[in-house]
């Protein structure tokens, strides 16, 4: 079946680091991918998108390009801020469906 | 305007009790999502609701889990004579129609002693 997985955590970084969270997915047709936020206290909060292929996403800083040929949709920032500190969750849906693919999550963790 | 909010925030329970976990997504969401979030493991897709029909239960674990809607509004997940296995973070989500961006509540903790 579909599957997404993530790298694991937590990720530290001081700030102004650059930040890229691995992604990789496994999907038998063309799906939607997004990532998703979970700030300390707060419900998720999707990010950013991509519906197809070559698509990039963006909001916040934040970046990703959906890779086709890698299977790809690794999540980036040029520079972090402490208030980035949160989980980070890549998920997956397949055209026509519903439900959302999670992976397991990655804790940001960014010191002044 | 409110987002989905779910009650209670935490619940504790004895194994083999009934517990009741409610939804109340954003007025107006068609289509609303359990999902469920086991310590260390991603989200789990549980069921989708579009209206008070229930076209996909593919991710209910067994026939233990059930879950009702009420017209477009709130929802209800029972789960039956919980196992300590059923402890986990429930998350309900809604969303303007079914290819819409997902709105997440602050989810439901259980824990079943």
């Amino acid at each position: 079946g579909d599957s997404v997985t993530q790298m694991e955590g937590p990720v530290t970084l001081s700030e102004e680091a650059f930040l890229t969270i691995n992604c990789t997915y496994t999907a038998t047709g063309y799906p939607s991918l997004f990532w998703y936020v979970q700030y300390p206290g707060e419900g998720l909060q999707l990010l950013l998108k991509a519906t197809k292929a070559d698509d990039k996403g963006s909001n916040k800083g934040f970046e990703a390009t959906y890779r086709k040929e890698t299977t790809s949709f690794h999540l980036e920032k040029g520079s972090v801020q402490v208030s980035d500190s949160a989980v980070y969750f890549c998920a997956l849906s397949e055209n026509n469906t519903d439900k959302l693919i999670f992976g397991t999550g990655t804790r940001l963790q960014v010191f002044p | 305007g409110a987002g989905v909010s779910q009650s209670p925030s935490n619940k504790v329970t004895e194994k083999g009790k009934d517990v009741e976990l409610r939804c109340d997504p954003i007025s107006g969401h068609t289509a609303l999502y359990w999902y469920r979030q086991r310590l260390g493991q991603g989200l789990e897709f549980l069921i989708y609701f579009q209206g008070n029909s229930a076209p996909d239960k593919s991710g209910l674990p067994s026939d233990r889990f059930s879950a009702e809607r009420t017209g477009e509004s709130v929802s209800t997940l029972t789960i039956q004579r919980t196992q300590q296995e059923d402890s986990a973070v429930y998350l309900c989500a809604s969303s303007r129609d079914r290819v819409a961006e997902q709105y997440f509540g602050p989810g439901t903790r259980l824990t079943v002693t």
